[in-house]
């Protein structure tokens, strides 16, 4: 499994944009590099996934770099609601069975 | 659609009982996994259910056991246990084993053990 190193706290003032990095460089060619939060109190939630490019959904967007040993969350407008344990999880693409790893995780603190 | 579901919320019990968690997933899952969260290890992987067999477990003593049933709810068993038990238990599903499948998670269930 894949090695993954977050810093452990982050600050971002309301509705500044917000990267969030993770440096996997034991990553393999077929890991898919996925993004969970959990906010204090809920279960984790998906936030985005990708593989090699650069991926945008409604939450977040995710650069990845061109070796794929690190990659960035980025949080275009961080909110209140945005405040919570963003955890970095490589995920083998051809044997997986649902196991995620999760680390120690970025706690992000969002200050309006 | 409704989201994972788990019951109880909140569970005490004393040392040496047993205890057993369920959850039913999202319509449609069919793969359940479980994860134990606690302050000192966070959050770590207990097992995976896919179409009632499990593909894949963590490493936890034999006391964590679990089955899936074939409307894909899903339980887990903890027999005799121990203080370091109380945890929050997390159940997750997606929609099949794929690793790009997101998967989705239930509140919890918040264990005490006395």
């Amino acid at each position: 499994d894949a090695k993954t190193t977050q810093p452990n706290s982050m600050e971002s003032n309301e509705e500044e944009p917000v990267h969030l990095p993770c440096n996997h460089s034991t990553i393999s060619g077929t890991d898919y590099i996925h993004w969970y939060r959990q906010l204090p109190s809920q279960g984790p939630e998906y936030v985005i996934h990708g593989l090699t490019s650069n991926v945008n959904n409604r939450m977040a967007s995710l650069a990845i770099a061109e070796d794929r040993k690190s990659s960035t969350l980025i949080l275009h407008r961080a909110t209140l609601r945005d405040a919570a344990v963003y955890y970095c999880i490589p995920l083998h693409g051809s044997s997986n069975t649902g196991k995620l790893i999760f680390g120690q995780g970025t706690t992000l603190q969002v200050k309006p | 659609k409704a989201g994972v579901t788990q019951t109880p919320r909140y569970l005490i019990k004393t040392r040496g009982q047993q205890v057993t968690l369920s959850c039913s997933p999202i319509s449609g899952h069919r793969s359940v996994s479980w994860y134990q969260q606690t302050p000192g290890q966070g959050l770590q992987f207990l097992f995976e259910y896919f179409s009632e067999t499990q593909r894949n477990k963590g490493n936890f003593p034999g006391r964590f056991s679990g089955r899936q049933f074939s409307n894909s709810r899903s339980e887990m068993n903890v027999s005799t246990l121990e203080l370091g038990d109380s945890a929050l238990y997390l159940c997750a599903s997606s929609v099949d084993r794929d690793s790009y499948n997101e998967q989705f998670f239930g509140p919890g269930t918040r264990l005490t053990v006395l």
